[in-house]
């Protein structure tokens, strides 16, 4: 069973730019969840998405947005860029059985952004 | 409330030694408290896990031990190997969302 796939992996963009990132979840997985992690801040919680609507937001300005596809893949987009959006972002993917969220994220191998 | 503390920052063992790592969180809603193991140019990967209806868990060589009245829980690595050398962060959710992550501990055992 293949794992989740983040693209790119390593991109570069400069100050006002924007950026799309993309993640493809294990298969059968519904809920996708974003973050961000830089080494001051450890793992920042970005948003989560099941079945295409946003379920729950973190605390991050509105230049970071996402969607889910209703093949479950997501996207998360950052406008405007600036140099503290320099991070690796993580996605990860979780199966809900029944109902209920099993708890277990599985996490891609991130995308690294960097802001010149 | 949401905050997740985890400490220490940072920990450097001899092969065998037994590292521990400890979190503490506030909000008694959450209900779920996993580990994560992340290796250089990986993704975090879940450890070991606790529910707070039991106050000690071992997988192979890992122990959560978890302390609800006082809102503590700490991961234990038993007969600790060179491989083991990584960064953990413990976590807390509630209903299997809103996940909130410690800052992390970075871990070196040395052979």
């Amino acid at each position: 069973k293949a794992g989740v796939t983040q693209t790119p992996r390593y991109l570069i963009k400069t100050r006002g730019q924007q950026v799309t990132l993309s993640c493809s979840p294990i298969s059968g997985h519904r809920s996708v969840s974003w973050y961000q992690q830089t080494p001051g801040q450890g793992l920042q919680f970005l948003f989560e998405y099941f079945s295409e609507t946003q379920r729950n937001k973190g605390n991050f300005p509105g230049r970071f947005s996402g969607r889910q596809f209703s093949n479950s893949r997501s996207e998360m987009n950052v406008s405007t860029l600036e140099l503290g959006d320099s991070a690796l972002y993580l996605c990860a993917s979780s199966l809900e059985v029944q109902g209920s969220n099993t708890g277990e994220l599985f996490f891609g191998e991130g995308s690294r952004l960097t802001v010149l | 409330q949401q905050q997740v503390k985890q400490s220490p920052q940072s920990l450097i063992v001899q092969k065998g030694g037994i590292p521990i790592i400890n979190c503490a969180y506030e909000n008694t809603a959450f209900d779920y408290f996993p580990w994560y193991q992340q290796f250089p140019g990986k993704g975090p990967a879940l450890l070991i896990a606790i529910r707070p209806d039991v106050s000690e868990k071992k997988e192979g060589r890992f122990t959560i031990s978890f302390n609800k009245s006082a809102k503590q829980f700490s991961l234990h690595i038993m007969d600790s190997q060179p491989g083991d050398s990584a960064t953990y962060f413990c976590a807390a959710s509630m209903w299997g969302q809103n996940f909130v992550f410690g800052p992390g501990t970075r871990l070196s055992v040395l052979p």
